[in-house]
């Protein structure tokens, strides 16, 4: 039973390229998440879905688009990725307003 | 909207002393409350959680945790700290309020260090 499993695991981007983040999970749940964690901050809601098909932005989207084409899998895009957007994104998902379970984060660094 | 705070960025316990992580809260119907712990380059690790029912619940590793609703706080102890349990904590909410589906709310966390 893998959980949640985000691809890749470290990137580095230059100013203005594009990259998508995958997150997939095996626990059937109807609820996923994209966070952002910064020094300091806690973590941040970027994009949540509570279905597949749907989508919603959290707190800090500006920057991000999502998509939630299956059940299983919560992408993150990047159109032009900028040097804010360095961060430790994590995914997560619940089965519904319980606990939420987490990923091993992605580390993207943009130069 | 939904708030988290924690007062303390750092905590510091000697080894086999109780230790506390303070937590308070702001929602605008009934609180769901989690806590969550994150070992250095690891993601979060579900801790214990407060739906309803008894106030002082019990999670993993040791740790539990006392709603009380009058003081809207939720803070996170441990009888006996171990040099094991030094590690970044996280407490997180969601508010029923609009049925709870937008995701945890998080503070900023608390470094807890214990020290042998």
């Amino acid at each position: 039973n893998a959980g949640v499993t985000q691809t890749p695991k470290f990137r580095v981007l230059k100013t203005g390229q594009s990259m998508t983040l995958l997150c997939a999970q095996d626990m059937n749940h109807e609820y996923m998440y994209w966070y952002r964690q910064d020094p300091g901050m806690g973590l941040r809601l970027i994009h949540y879905s509570v279905g597949e098909g749907t989508t919603a932005k959290g707190e800090v989207p500006d920057g991000y688009n999502v998509s939630r084409l299956k059940k299983q899998n919560f992408l993150l895009g990047l159109e032009s990725a900028a040097p804010s957007q360095t961060s430790v994104y994590f995914c997560a998902s619940s089965y519904s307003v319980r606990e939420a379970f987490f990923g091993q984060g992605t580390r993207l660094t943009v130069v | 909207a939904q708030s988290v705070a924690q007062p303390e960025d750092q905590v510091n316990v000697a080894e086999g002393n109780p230790l506390t992580v303070k937590c308070t809260y702001s929602v605008s119907g009934n609180p769901y409350l989690f806590w969550y712990v994150q070992y250095p380059n690891r993601g979060l690790q579900f801790l214990l959680k407060y739906i309803t029912g008894d106030n002082l619940v019990k999670g993993s590793y040791g740790f539990e945790a006392e709603f009380n609703k009058s003081q809207t706080s939720f803070h996170l102890k441990k009888p006996s700290a171990l040099v094991s349990d030094s590690a970044l904590y996280f407490c997180a909410v969601r508010d029923t309020a609009g049925g709870g589906a937008d995701g945890l709310t998080f503070g900023k966390g608390t470094h807890l260090i214990i020290q042998p």
